[in-house]
């Protein structure tokens, strides 16, 4: 069976940084590309970063570029997200989410994460 | 970015009833590389269909219809079951960075 398992969420003030974490099982994770892909509260899906199996290639959304980072540690099946200078508008639900492959549609995703940013 | 816009953003039928949900891009997307999403409340969301049309496994039941092409694309739900009841995302993967539509949500009547 396939789990991905967020932790990490939680409360931080603005400027200030978090670390995500989704633990995965159930299928070969260091030949899967995976993803983070967020909900802001009541608003729709955005993806914000991809990192290859070997790790080599990753990518993320202008908006977060410079700010985050995901890395990947395939010997424990992890993946991370190392968030710093959040802002306000980074307050959101964080899935980890494994897509296709070679297409970026996503396959299956975690139980999510919440992150609110707030003094 | 390709933007995509979900019409109506709220939907209210009655089981049993069938609808169609519209999702238009800003640009031709490439190989009709459309997915849809149904996230119900505190979920995250289910892969549904992909590629426009192809159902995402045995466990999509087939009253689940995607259906378009260039810059318009639908899904189709025959028959509403009250497990239908839901928002549902579109997605295109043709290009970079991969985008998301705003969502409709299905309600009952």
């Amino acid at each position: 069976e396939v789990q991905l398992v967020e932790s990490g969420g939680g409360l931080v003030k603005p400027g200030g940084s978090l670390r995500l974490s989704c633990a995965v099982s159930g299928f070969r994770f260091d030949n899967s590309r995976m993803n983070w892909v967020r909900q802001a509260p009541g608003g729709g899906l955005e993806w914000v970063a991809s990192i290859s199996g070997s790790g080599r290639d990753i990518a993320y959304t202008d908006s977060v570029k410079g700010r985050f980072t995901i890395s990947r540690d395939n010997a424990k099946n992890l993946l991370h997200l190392q968030m710093s200078s959040l802002r306000a508008e980074d307050t959101a639900v964080y899935y980890c989410a494994k897509d296709m492959g070679i297409w970026y549609y996503f396959e299956f995703w975690g139980q999510g994460a919440l992150v609110t940013v707030s003094s | 970015e390709n933007v995509l816009t979900q019409s109506p953003g709220t939907l209210s039928l009655s089981p049993g009833e069938s609808v169609t949900l519209s999702c238009r891009a800003s640009q031709s997307v490439t190989g009709g590389y459309v997915a849809w999403y149904q996230q119900k409340p505190g979920q995250a969301p289910r892969l549904l269909i992909h590629g426009t049309l192809s159902r995402a496994g045995p466990g999509v039941p087939e009253r689940f219809i995607g259906h378009g092409s260039g810059t318009g694309f639908t899904l189709t739900i025959s028959r509403l079951e009250p497990e239908d009841f839901a928002v549902y995302y579109c997605q295109q993967y043709g290009s970079s960075p991969p985008t998301f539509g705003g969502g409709t949500k299905v309600e009952i009547k």
